[in-house]
């Protein structure tokens, strides 16, 4: 089956440190990959994607995420953890052959300790 | 533009009961995508349309599911027969054509179901 495996299910950090969000893909042939984040009481909105272009992939608020396909990995950072930064991250993966739908990881859960 | 519009936001029904949601996507967009979201998991496919068309179902829609977008704008999803394992978050999404590869999808806040 085509899934997301997110190793974490909570990270907590402190205020202005590094953030890493773990993720890993089931191999397969051309996958695109989401980060999607999910704030209390907001929808889901889109981080970032990766579709076959360029590895390492910028987003929004400062967050970025490096495709490796050698360790089929598409782990979520950011250098410098904002106490808005708190919410839900589901890493989410998509491939042509299974139509338009997305597939989500079971989410992390980040926490922002001032 | 006030994004993807989910009503009613929250639903309390008893078992048994037939309930109906319905979403409002973002103007012009022509995909439009219904996910189920259970305590601690991720959101889980259920269906989508391409203006009025339904193109796919989840195994997870059961016979007691159904969805419509009659005019291509507005969604419905009707689940009859409540039971209690039907009770989740149920988000919709819409994408501009070209699909959630090739453009982006936009959530709504979702409605949030119990059945007792």
């Amino acid at each position: 089956a085509q899934s997301v495996t997110q190793l974490d299910s909570h990270v907590s950090v402190s205020e202005g440190t590094p953030v890493l969000l773990r993720c890993n893909y089931s191999s397969s042939y051309s996958p695109s990959l989401f980060w999607y984040v999910q704030h209390p009481n907001k929808g889901l909105q889109l981080l970032l994607k990766y579709t076959s272009a360029a590895t390492l992939v910028k987003g929004i608020n400062g967050f970025e995420a490096e495709f490796k396909k050698s360790e089929t990995s598409f782990h979520l950072t950011k250098p410098s953890a904002h106490m808005s930064d708190a919410a839900e991250y589901f890493c989410v993966v998509s491939y042509k052959s299974s139509g338009d739908k997305l597939t989500f990881g079971t989410g992390t859960r980040l926490a922002v300790r001032p | 533009d006030t994004g993807v519009s989910q009503n009613p936001r929250h639903k309390i029904t008893k078992r048994g009961q037939n309930v109906t949601f319905r979403c409002d996507p973002i103007s012009e967009h022509n995909r439009l995508y219904w996910y189920r979201q259970t305590l601690g998991q991720g959101p889980e496919f259920l269906t989508y349309f391409q203006n009025e068309a339904q193109l796919e179902k989840s195994r997870l829609l059961s016979d007691r599911f159904s969805a419509e977008r009659p005019k291509g704008s507005f969604s419905t999803l009707e689940i009859q027969r409540t039971e209690q394992g039907d009770s989740a978050m149920y988000l919709c999404a819409s994408s501009p054509q070209g699909g959630v590869l090739n453009t982006e999808a936009f959530f709504g806040q979702g409605t949030r179901l119990t059945v007792v």
